[in-house]
């Protein structure tokens, strides 16, 4: 099993520029988040979704949007990159029975300049 | 939201001393979970904790519940430079929510 899978792991965006952050679990997990991470913060949740066609908020979710149209996939789409948007970006998965460990993917390191 | 605050931010450790660090809520948590995050890496899973009171060992981890189910601790003996890295803990929420602190970043003078 590959697990969690990120692309890219670098990226550079000009203000103003749109992109797609993809995630995608082999594990059949039902819940899938999206995490950035900055110095000092820890991890704050974007958005999550607890199953196909399901997706709600986290914590800071403006300028960011997220569909979940398979088990698999969970992609974060950035509609007009800003340089606060520079950041490390986590996708997470986990079962179901709302108990179970997530699982992280290696991270994508956003630069908005 | 409701958040789980985590201290000391920095954790400067010679090696082989023991360190704690400590994750407090204003809330009853339901569970509490720790993550361990190694420089440039990923946050990788440790333990979940649900019971009140409950103590969990991993080697020279040794984590621990309290007993009003809001706060939790990571305690670390004979630390090694392996145990460099941020220690995160979290809430799961009855939203399905994972909650982070800000994590505990603990560095090793050999």
């Amino acid at each position: 099993n590959a697990g969690v899978t990120q692309t890219p792991k670098f990226q550079v965006l000009k203000t103003g520029q749109s992109m797609t952050l993809q995630c995608a679990q082999d594990m059949n997990h039902e819940y899938m988040s999206w995490y950035r991470q900055d110095p000092g913060m820890g991890l704050r949740l974007i958005h999550y979704s607890v199953g196909a066609g399901i997706t709600d908020q986290g914590e800071v979710p403006n300028g960011y949007n997220v569909s979940r149209s398979t088990t698999e996939d969970f992609p974060l789409r950035l509609l007009s990159a800003a340089p606060s948007q520079t950041s490390v970006y986590f996708c997470a998965s986990s079962y179901g029975d709302g108990l179970a460990e997530a699982f992280f993917g290696q991270g994508t390191r956003l630069t908005v300049v | 939201g409701q958040q789980v605050m985590q201290i000391p931010q920095y954790q400067h450790v010679q090696e082989g001393e023991d360190f704690t660090t400590y994750c407090n809520s204003s809330t009853t948590l339901s569970n509490i979970q720790w993550y361990k995050q190694r420089p440039g890496g990923h946050p990788v899973f440790l333990i979940q904790l649900v019971k009140s009171g409950e103590v969990k060992k991993q080697k020279r981890l040794t984590f621990q519940f309290g007993e009003a189910k809001k706060n939790s601790s990571l305690h670390i003996t004979a630390t090694q430079t392996t145990d460099v890295g941020t220690y995160f803990c979290a809430r799961l929420g009855n939203d399905y929510k994972l909650s982070f602190g800000a994590g505990t970043t603990v560095t090793v003078r050999a």
